[in-house]
C-alpha cells in the first residue's frame, strides 16, 4: 500500500481564491481525519469520517471550510474563499478504528498570500 | 483543542544518552497513542499503550502510562542523531478522535 496520499503538496494561492485538499486513504481503513497543525495553534482537528460520514465537525473553523468524502477513497477539503489567516499544513490520516493508529499524509502546505 | 501538554517543550541531548518525554492529559481515555514528526513531514505512529496497561515496549522505546495522575511517558533509549525529531502524544478523551498534545522537539547531536 503506498499509504495516505495527500495532493497537492504545496499550493500557494491568492486572498479570496477556492482552495481544494485532496487525500486517498488507505483502503480498508473506515475513519479519515483532517488536521492543520500550525506554529502558534499546534495540531487541530477539523473534522473527521466513519465509513464516509462525516461524525464530528466542531473544529472547522469557519463555514468557508467545507470537508466531502463521496467514497471510500476520496476526500476533500475546500476554503472558500480562503485567507492569509488559513496559511498552514494541512494533513490527512485514516484508521482502522480506535484500537489502532493513525496513518498519516505527507500533508498539503498551503499558503495564503 | 489540545488535550496533551508534553514536557519538555524542547530537549538536547547527545548521541548514546536516553531521552525521557512526559505528557499529561485532562479526561479519561481508553488509549494514549505517541507519534514522531520528522520536519517538514507527516507525523508516524509509534505506540500505543491502552487504559488498562501500565507499560509498553518496542524497540529502543518505552512508554509507561499513569491513569491515576493523567500521564505518560515516553523513553528512548541510547539515542540516535536520526532520532532527532518532533514527538507527541495523543489521547482519545473516550471517542473515535485522536487530540494532540503539544509536542517535544529532541534534538540528538552526533
Amino acid at each position: 500500500d503506498a499509504g495516505v496520499i495527500q495532493s497537492p503538496r504545496h499550493e500557494v494561492t491568492e486572498m479570496g481564491q477556492e482552495v481544494t485538499l485532496r487525500c486517498k486513504p488507505i483502503s480498508g481503513h473506515d475513519y479519515l481525519f483532517w488536521y492543520r497543525q500550525t506554529m502558534m495553534r499546534g495540531l487541530e482537528l477539523l473534522i473527521y469520517f466513519n465509513n464516509n460520514v462525516p461524525i464530528d465537525d466542531s473544529g472547522m473553523p469557519e463555514d468557508r471550510f467545507s470537508a466531502k468524502m463521496p467514497n471510500a477513497s476520496f476526500s476533500t477539503l475546500k476554503i472558500q474563499p480562503s485567507e492569509p489567516r488559513d496559511s498552514a499544513v494541512y494533513f490527512c490520516a485514516s484508521s482502522g478504528g480506535m484500537a489502532y493508529g493513525y496513518t498519516f499524509g505527507s500533508g498539503t502546505r498551503l499558503t495564503v498570500v | 483543542s489540545q488535550q496533551g501538554e508534553e514536557d519538555p517543550q524542547a530537549l538536547s541531548i547527545q548521541e548514546g544518552e536516553n531521552a525521557t518525554m512526559n505528557c499529561s492529559y485532562k479526561t479519561s481515555i481508553n488509549n494514549l497513542q505517541w507519534y514522531r514528526q520528522n520536519s517538514g513531514r507527516g507525523l508516524v505512529h509509534l505506540i500505543l499503550i491502552r487504559s488498562n496497561e501500565r507499560e509498553k515496549h518496542s524497540g529502543r522505546l518505552r512508554v509507561t502510562l499513569d491513569t491515576s495522575k493523567k500521564s505518560s511517558s515516553l523513553l528512548i533509549t541510547a539515542s540516535r542523531a536520526a532520532d532527532t525529531a518532533s514527538y507527541f502524544c495523543a489521547t482519545d478523551e473516550d471517542t473515535d478522535k485522536l487530540i494532540f498534545g503539544t509536542g517535544t522537539r529532541l534534538q540528538v547531536f552526533p
